[in-house]
């Protein structure tokens, strides 16, 4: 079975400064990994995905992640925060040979301060 | 393409009672998954549909059902309510592709009083 851990459930940030939300997961067998994004009173949007081949992964609204295989990480980075990009944010895995559902992990409020 | 559609959004019941949620998924998308989604709790996976058939299952007791029609389009139901069942109920829907992203609908948001 997989799992997944993000280890800060809150992250306030100053307009402007960089951030990284952490995501560690835990498998038994190779996954694919997902960041969602979720804005009040919406569903969630996927930002990036890592399937395959190279490890730093390019998404939405300039946010990029690096997948870290020998310490099961998939943190999520971004240079320079706007007030847009408060919301919350989902780490997900799914495994790569079958169709097992998709397993969340318990999301990090991002907040950002003007 | 239209996003994945849910209907109601809002829906308020009494213990004891029954609610059917809706779900449009974007067309040409065969897999429609259910999740609650609570402050407790998190995102838990209800259940998966494929082509009318479910193909996965989550740890929800019996009173949660879902099923898939022939156009994919999904429904859940929720018998004997319970006060925490009262969450948001999302929707997503996937192409049958390995490693395909979930699409999610906005949810309906049940409140159980």
């Amino acid at each position: 079975a997989q799992s997944v851990t993000q280890l800060d459930s809150q992250v306030p940030v100053f307009e402007e400064a960089p951030v990284e939300l952490r995501c560690n997961y835990s498998s038994s067998v190779s996954v694919y990994l997902f960041w969602y994004v979720q804005y009040p009173n919406q569903g969630l949007q996927l930002l990036l995905k890592y399937l395959s081949g190279s490890t730093l992964v390019k998404g939405i609204n300039g946010f990029e992640a690096e997948f870290n295989k020998s310490q099961t990480s998939f943190h999520l980075r971004k240079p320079s925060v706007h007030i847009s990009d408060t919301a919350e944010y989902f780490c997900a895995v799914t495994m790569k040979t079958s169709y097992d559902k998709v397993i969340f992990g318990p999301g990090t409020s991002l907040s950002v301060i003007p | 393409k239209a996003g994945v559609t849910q209907t109601p959004r809002y829906l308020i019941k009494t213990r004891g009672q029954q609610v059917t949620l809706s779900c449009s998924p974007i067309s040409g998308h065969r897999s429609v998954s259910w999740y609650q989604q609570t402050p407790g709790q998190g995102l838990q996976f209800l259940f998966e549909y494929f082509s009318e058939t479910q193909r996965n299952k989550g740890n929800f007791p019996g009173r949660f059902s879902g099923r898939q029609f022939s156009n994919s389009r999904s429904e859940m139901n929720v018998s004997t309510l319970e006060l925490g069942d009262s969450a948001l109920y999302l929707c997503a829907s996937s192409d049958d592709r390995l490693g395909s992203p979930l699409h999610f609908g906005n949810g309906t948001r049940l409140t159980v009083t």
